[in-house]
């Protein structure tokens, strides 16, 4: 089974300073791995995927993440905090083929200090 | 195009009520899936359907089912609502197996509220 594991529930970042969302994975195979973005009372929004080939993923919003496979890790950073990255942030693993199922970690709510 | 939409964004009920929910999809796409958001469990998998047919089912008890339509719009419905049923839930629609895509499209949600 697939599961993913995202580290500090909440996380405290200047403006203009680095975010580093941490998530790691576990999985037999290297799988489908995601970020997702919610603002509140929103749905999810897709932030950035890794599914095969480059391991530096660029998304929206200058948002990147970096697939490791020998750490199991998938950090989504950002070079220089804005206001409006305030949100809670979601890492999501997918198997290869088969289902659509995603399987979520426990978010993480980004807080931006003016 | 038109992105996932959902139906109604919030719904009040009380315990031992049914509720339906409703969700159109991306133009194109022939999956959606469901998920229950709680600040308890956060985002939990319910179900998935592709070409109206159950492909997946996550672990939750037979009162929640759901259905697909020949025009992918999907519904779930909850039977004898309970107080923990309280949650926002997701939906969100891809291509679908096999079909090159990897990605699930949300909707904004349906708050319900079980009182």
């Amino acid at each position: 089974a697939q599961s993913v594991t995202q580290l500090g529930s909440h996380v405290s970042v200047s403006e203009g300073a680095l975010v580093l969302l941490r998530c790691n994975y576990s999985s037999s195979v290297p799988p489908y791995l995601f970020w997702y973005v919610q603002y509140p009372n929103q749905g999810l929004q897709l932030l950035l995927k890794y599914t095969t080939g480059a391991t530096l993923v660029k998304g929206i919003n200058g948002f990147e993440a970096e697939f490791k496979k020998s750490e199991t890790s998938f950090h989504l950073t950002k070079p220089s905090a804005h206001m409006s990255d305030a949100a809670e942030y979601f890492c999501a693993v997918r198997a290869l083929g088969g289902n659509e199922k995603l399987t979520f970690g426990t978010g993480t709510r980004l807080t931006i200090i003016p | 195009k038109a992105g996932v939409t959902q139906t109604p964004r919030y719904l009040i009920k009380t315990r031992g009520q049914q509720v339906t929910l409703s969700c159109s999809p991306i133009s194109g796409h022939r999956s959606v899936s469901w998920y229950q958001q709680t600040p308890g469990q956060g985002l939990q998998f319910l179900f998935e359907y592709f070409s109206e047919t159950q492909r997946n089912k996550g672990n939750f008890p037979g009162r929640f089912s759901g259905r697909q339509f020949s025009n992918s719009r999907s519904e779930m419905n909850v039977s004898t609502l309970e107080l923990g049923d309280s949650a926002l839930y997701l939906c969100a629609s891809s291509l679908g197996p096999s079909q090159g895509s990897e990605t699930q499209y949300f909707g904004p949600g349906t708050r319900l509220l079980v009182l």
